[in-house]
């Protein structure tokens, strides 16, 4: 079974900086099966990365994400306010109906 | 445009079995590209994943759920459904069903507002 790691467990920035959020898996993962989510308070999460680098339907393109491997990292170029949320990666297992979340990594308003 | 909405009941007694429904409206469910999901969030908490059901009956379920989990579709109502079985405190949460996409996407795409269970005598 494998194993998300986020950090850090939480991100305090100002507007307009850039946040950097890494997702690190405990085995190699495909990177067509990794994703991002953003969760503001009361609602559901929000796709905003698949496949480890494409941005979903609508998601703004200060938000980017990379990597490969074991080691994915989403960026956020330059924080609106409406960033400020909690931010998860997840994965899919040996078979695409097995999901796994990472522990979340909360940026907040410094 | 896809929806889905959590129903069922919102408060359910230690022991017994919590039982939530996710009916979904604006596309087909008869894709074999598609999985349908259940997730839950404990209040504060992180998200936990507890099973997925493909359009052709097949399941998959978290490990440390498992025995406690059953989840099954109805295509012609446009339904997936969830039973967690002998419940407890621990399984107050807000509970979301969700669409895995098909290629390229192959993420949770799309989400129910989710439904908050409380599990309280």
């Amino acid at each position: 079974e494998i194993v998300l790691t986020q950090s850090p467990g939480t991100l305090s920035l100002s507007p307009g900086e850039r946040a950097t959020l890494s997702c690190r898996a405990s085995q190699t993962v495909s990177s067509i099966y990794l994703a991002w989510y953003q969760q503001k308070p009361g609602q559901a999460p929000r796709l905003l990365i698949y496949g480890a680098s494409s941005r979903a339907t609508g998601i703004p393109d200060r938000f980017s994400g990379s990597g490969s491997g074991t080691d994915f990292t989403l960026t956020i170029s330059s924080l609106e306010p409406e960033d400020f949320a909690v931010y998860y990666c997840q994965q899919y297992g040996s078979s695409p109906g097995l999901f796994t979340f990472g522990p979340g990594t909360k940026v907040d308003i410094k | 445009q896809l929806q889905l909405q959590e129903s069922g009941p919102r408060l359910v007694k230690p022991s017994e079995t919590l039982s939530l429904t996710c009916t979904v409206s604006g596309g087909s469910m008869s894709s074999t590209n598609y999985y349908w999901g259940w997730i839950r969030q404990p209040p504060g908490k992180e998200l936990e994943w507890i099973g997925s059901v493909h359009y052709s009956g097949s399941t998959f379920y978290n490990p440390p759920l498992k025995s406690r989990v059953t989840i099954f579709i109805d295509t012609s109502k446009k339904q997936f459904s969830l039973n967690l079985t002998a419940v407890t405190a621990a399984d107050t949460a807000v509970y979301f069903c969700a669409r895995r996409s098909g290629p390229p996407v192959r993420a949770l795409e799309y989400w129910g507002q989710g439904a908050l269970v409380t599990v309280s005598s």
